[in-house]
């Protein structure tokens, strides 16, 4: 079964603790994204990357960082610096058709710090 | 911030074709418009694309005006499993996400 996988779906940490998100695809997709999704808002751009060892930061990415070690993994890590850091968290890929991006999301981990 | 302007919310009879509206004015000649859907609490699935002409697949047809300055996303036969936040967006490949329309099917 192709797609992307996030694991876990809900997610529980103490303040204070860097948490670490996976997501994997079996898609043999170039491009990778991390968004974030507070309540009755739409998505926002935390970190993509494009090609295995390069990453580039999105409109939020203060208090977050990523690898990108493998085309098929993209962990995103949650550090203590980020200030409100309970959300929905998506991960994405990408196929170019054309000179568009498709991109195809995964389920979500939904993080919640106390 | 978006490129793209949607109404906040819609509504549609079940059985009946939902049009959605999309503008987006500032579009550059090189920038596909797109189209998502978010089911609550689920990652967002997409749904189609285009450039400059019309656009038709299994779930939905795109119209785009010949100035590209505003689309149409349209489900020929909207069911209650189409209730969604649907998104339009605008971009060369980093998608940026605004608001969308709510759109809830009603029986």
């Amino acid at each position: 079964d192709g797609g992307i996988t996030q694991s876990p779906k809900y997610l529980f940490r103490k303040e204070g603790q860097n948490v670490t998100l996976s997501c994997e695809q079996n898609l043999n997709h170039d491009a990778m994204y991390w968004y974030r999704q507070d309540p009755g808002q739409g998505l926002r751009l935390i970190y993509y990357s494009q090609i295995v060892n390069d990453f580039q930061k999105g409109d939020i990415a203060e208090g977050y960082s990523v690898s990108r070690e493998k085309k098929e993994s993209f962990p995103l890590t949650v550090t203590s610096a980020q200030k409100n850091p309970t959300a929905f968290y998506l991960c994405a890929s990408s196929k170019i058709t054309g000179g568009a991006y498709e991109q195809y999301f995964g389920p979500g981990t939904r993080l919640t710090v106390t | 911030d978006a490129k793209t302007t949607q109404p906040p919310s819609m509504d549609c009879a079940e059985g009946r074709a939902a049009n959605l509206p999309c503008n987006h004015s500032t579009i550059s000649g090189n920038e596909y418009v797109y189209w998502y859907r978010q089911i609550h609490s689920q990652g967002p699935q997409y749904i189609i694309h285009g450039l400059k002409n019309n656009e038709t697949n299994e779930m939905a047809s795109l119209i785009i005006t010949e100035d590209r300055k505003s689309s149409t996303l349209i489900l020929p036969h909207a069911t209650l499993r189409d209730t969604a936040v649907y998104y339009c967006i605008v971009d060369t490949g980093k998608l940026i996400f605004g608001q969308g329309t709510t759109l809830q099917v009603k029986p």
